[in-house]
C-alpha cells in the first residue's frame, strides 16, 4: 500500500524552463509534506515544506503547491537550471515524533 | 539546519555477519529515524530511536534484526545482523533540525553490499 506515489520515474526539461513534479497520497492523516531532493551517493537534502493548512508555499524558484481535495501536490521550479538534475522525492508526515512516507522520487533531467 | 554524518560510507559484508553504522549530528536532537533504500526503491522508515527509551520500530522491522542504540543527544548507531544479500541497501539517519518539526535533515548514507 503506497501512501505516496509519484508516478512519473523520470522527467526531462529544458534549462531555463518550468520543471513540474507531481506527487499523489493517500493517507488523509498526513498533516505536513516535504520535497526532498538527492544526488547520487549523498543523502536527500530538504528543499521545501507545506502544511496541510495552506495551498502554496514559495521560497525562491520552488513553489509548492496543495490540492488536498484531489490529494495531490506539486512542485514547480522555475527557471530550470543544470544543478537541478536530481532524484526528487515527495515525502509526508503524520506530525509530531512520525517519520517521513517516502514516494518512489522522480529523476529530474535538465537539458542545455 | 543539522550536519549528519555516518559511517562507515560503504561496506562489503558476508552472509551471515553483522554491521553497524554510526551516525553523529552536530547538535542535540531530541529523535533520531533510520532509514532504508532499497535498490530503486524509496527511503522506508525503520525505526525511530529517542534518547533513554527503547527504539521504536515499524511494521516489518525487529529489534533482533536492526538493534539501535542512543547513548546520548547526538549520537546513534543501527546495527544490521545476520547479513543476507537482501539486506543490500542504502542506510540513513536523519533527524528533525529545522525551523519547523517536520524537516528532517539526512545524513549521506551508507551503501551495504551483502556478498
Amino acid at each position: 500500500d503506497q501512501q505516496v506515489k509519484q508516478n512519473s520515474p523520470s522527467l526531462s526539461v529544458q534549462e531555463g524552463r518550468i520543471s513540474i513534479l507531481n506527487c499523489d497520497y493517500t493517507n488523509s492523516m498526513f498533516d505536513y509534506f516535504l520535497w526532498y531532493k538527492k544526488y547520487p551517493a549523498e543523502g536527500p537534502t530538504f528543499l521545501i515544506s507545506i502544511s496541510s493548512i495552506k495551498d502554496k508555499n514559495e521560497d525562491g524558484r520552488f513553489t509548492v503547491f496543495l490540492n488536498k481535495s484531489a490529494k495531490h501536490l506539486s512542485l514547480h521550479i522555475v527557471p530550470s537550471q543544470p544543478g537541478d538534475s536530481a532524484v526528487y522525492f515527495c515525502a509526508g508526515s503524520g506530525g509530531g515524533a512520525d517519520g517521513l512516507t517516502f514516494g518512489k522520487g522522480t529523476h529530474l533531467i535538465i537539458q542545455p | 539546519s543539522a550536519v549528519i554524518s555516518q559511517k562507515p560510507s560503504r561496506d562489503i559484508c558476508q552472509r551471515g555477519t553483522s554491521l553497524t553504522i554510526q551516525c553523529q549530528v552536530d547538535s542535540q536532537v531530541t529523535m533520531m529515524f533510520w532509514y532504508r533504500q532499497q535498490p530503486g526503491q524509496s527511503l522506508t522508515l525503520i525505526a525511530t530511536a529517542n534518547q533513554g527509551s527503547e527504539a521504536t520500530y515499524e511494521s516489518g522491522f525487529v529489534i533482533d534484526k536492526f538493534p539501535i542504540s542512543r547513548p546520548n543527544l547526538t549520537f546513534s548507531t543501527l546495527t544490521v545482523s545476520n547479513l543476507s544479500p537482501e539486506d543490500s541497501s542504502i542506510y540513513l539517519c536523519s533527524a528533525f533540525a529545522g525551523t519547523s518539526a517536520y524537516e528532517q535533515y539526512f545524513g549521506p548514507g551508507t551503501r551495504l553490499t551483502v556478498t
